[in-house]
């Protein structure tokens, strides 16, 4: 059965802090993987990743996948509060269906 | 906005109400979906439409319909449901490809069922 865990469900750190989450997976057909943010209601795309060892950047995120091992760590330095959200991965799995499992996100809580 | 919009943006029914969750998206893209999120839980896939047409239901109650007229338009209709219906329903829509590009989401439609 797929399934996409991610890791941990909630972390707090203080301002400043760099954080690393942990998305790992198990699916047929492995197509895509992508990290979302979701603040308030409608998650927003941060990252689609396709290939293994080749780091994606935005500003203080990052994120990296290892397609051998089944995972991929989404990073952010430096924290701010704004980046208080639930980080969500979601794996594609199939060609033409499009079909995505998303994991159950990690709470991130960012204190001044 | 994303360029998906859902609406209402927050719904109250009776469990004897019949009620519909519109979703419309002006990005033209050819797959739209219905995604349920409960508390604590992953986001649930409920349906999915291809090119307009329906490629998955995923054993979703009945009381659960879904309807989509053309690519850009997407409806949830619902009917008699339970407490434990209750949740963030979210729509989403991509261009299906020989990759997954990803989904947009659209801001969601909170319903509570009393």
């Amino acid at each position: 059965e797929d399934k996409v865990v991610q890791s941990p469900l909630s972390l707090v750190v203080h301002e400043g802090d760099t954080v690393t989450l942990n998305c790992s997976y198990e699916v047929t057909n492995f197509r895509s993987l992508l990290w979302y943010k979701q603040e308030k209601k409608a998650p927003t795309f941060l990252f689609m990743l396709t290939s293994s060892g080749i780091e994606k950047k935005s500003g203080r995120l990052s994120s990296i996948l290892d397609k051998k091992e089944l995972f991929s760590i989404l990073n952010i330095t430096a924290t701010q509060t704004g980046d208080s959200a639930v980080y969500l991965c979601a794996v594609g799995g199939s060609y033409n269906n499009n079909d995505m499992r998303f994991g159950a996100g990690t709470r991130l809580t960012v204190k001044p | 906005e994303t360029g998906v919009t859902q609406t209402p943006r927050h719904l109250v029914m009776g469990m004897t109400n019949k009620k519909s969750l519109k979703c419309e998206q002006h990005l033209g893209h050819n797959a739209m979906y219905w995604y349920k999120q409960s508390a604590k839980k992953p986001l649930e896939l409920m349906f999915v439409y291809s090119l307009e047409e329906r490629v998955e239901n995923n054993s979703v109650p009945s009381r659960f319909s879904p309807e989509c007229p053309n690519s850009s338009h997407l409806f949830l209709h619902l009917h008699t449901l339970q407490p434990e219906d209750s949740a963030l329903y979210l729509c989403a829509s991509s261009q299906v490809d020989e990759i997954n590009y990803g989904y947009t989401f659209g801001s969601g439609t909170r319903l509570t069922v009393v």
